[in-house]
């Protein structure tokens, strides 16, 4: 159980297009999900905090414009990369937490990942 | 300010050797704790995590973590390498309330000797 997926699992873009990647909640509902940034040989930034049915949070740093996310569902939070340069190529991840879990269990379930280059 | 220190960037052992990662973190209330692996270009696997009770928390891949409420610490330690383990680990403190959000540490990368 418990299961994320993401998708695509790798994208390659020209700049200034814009590329959507799913994060999707395949056994359980996700009310919060979370994106997170990697760069190579780094830890995970928190990009923004996803909740189902309402604007996202995004962290301070973080440009809400060029990251569009989208939370329609209870098991589907998207991030659209706007008009990508190649400074935005990264390894983007995602999680969910169980809309069932209370706060006795703060549990992220993680994603694979999806890896974007911008060329 | 809520953080997550890992102190050692690298470390090297060799195969069959113990291990003993470590992780530090500073937080108002009590933790949600949590160990990940990834390994190079994949996703986080979840090794362990601790919530409450027993301090000593066993995980996969023969892994155990020791929550040390007094040092603020929770190593993560193995006694017997395998090559296999060679990867990124990530330690995680998670908020009890609120956001949720979890906060990583910079990671410790394990190389391992045949």
């Amino acid at each position: 159980g418990a299961v994320v997926s993401q998708h695509p699992s790798w994208v390659i873009c020209k700049s200034g297009t814009s590329v959507k990647i799913e994060c999707r909640s395949l056994d359980f509902q996700a009310t919060t999900m979370f994106w997170y940034r990697q760069f190579p040989k780094q830890s995970l930034m928190l990009m923004a905090t996803s909740n189902e049915g309402s604007k996202a949070t995004y962290e301070q740093g973080v440009e809400k414009d060029k990251f569009l996310i989208n939370h329609a569902s209870l098991t589907l939070s998207t991030l659209t990369v706007t008009s990508a340069h190649p400074e935005d190529s990264s390894f983007y991840i995602c999680s969910a937490r169980d809309r069932l879990a209370g706060s006795v269990y703060n549990e992220q379930f993680f994603g694979p990942g999806t890896r974007l280059t911008v060329l | 300010a809520q953080s997550v220190t890992q102190p050692d960037i690298h470390i090297t052992v060799s195969e069959g050797a113990s291990l003993e990662l470590r992780c530090n973190y500073s937080y108002g209330a009590t933790p949600y704790l949590f160990w990940y692996v990834q390994s190079p270009g994949q996703g986080l696997q979840l090794l362990l995590k601790y919530f409450s009770g027993d301090t000593l928390v066993q995980g996969i891949k023969g892994f155990e973590a020791e929550f040390k409420r007094s040092q603020s610490s929770f190593n993560l330690r193995k006694p017997s390498v395998h090559w296999s383990d060679a990867a990124e680990y990530f330690c995680a403190v998670g908020a009890s309330s609120g956001t949720y959000k979890y906060i990583f540490g910079t990671g410790t990368r394990l190389k391992v000797l045949a």
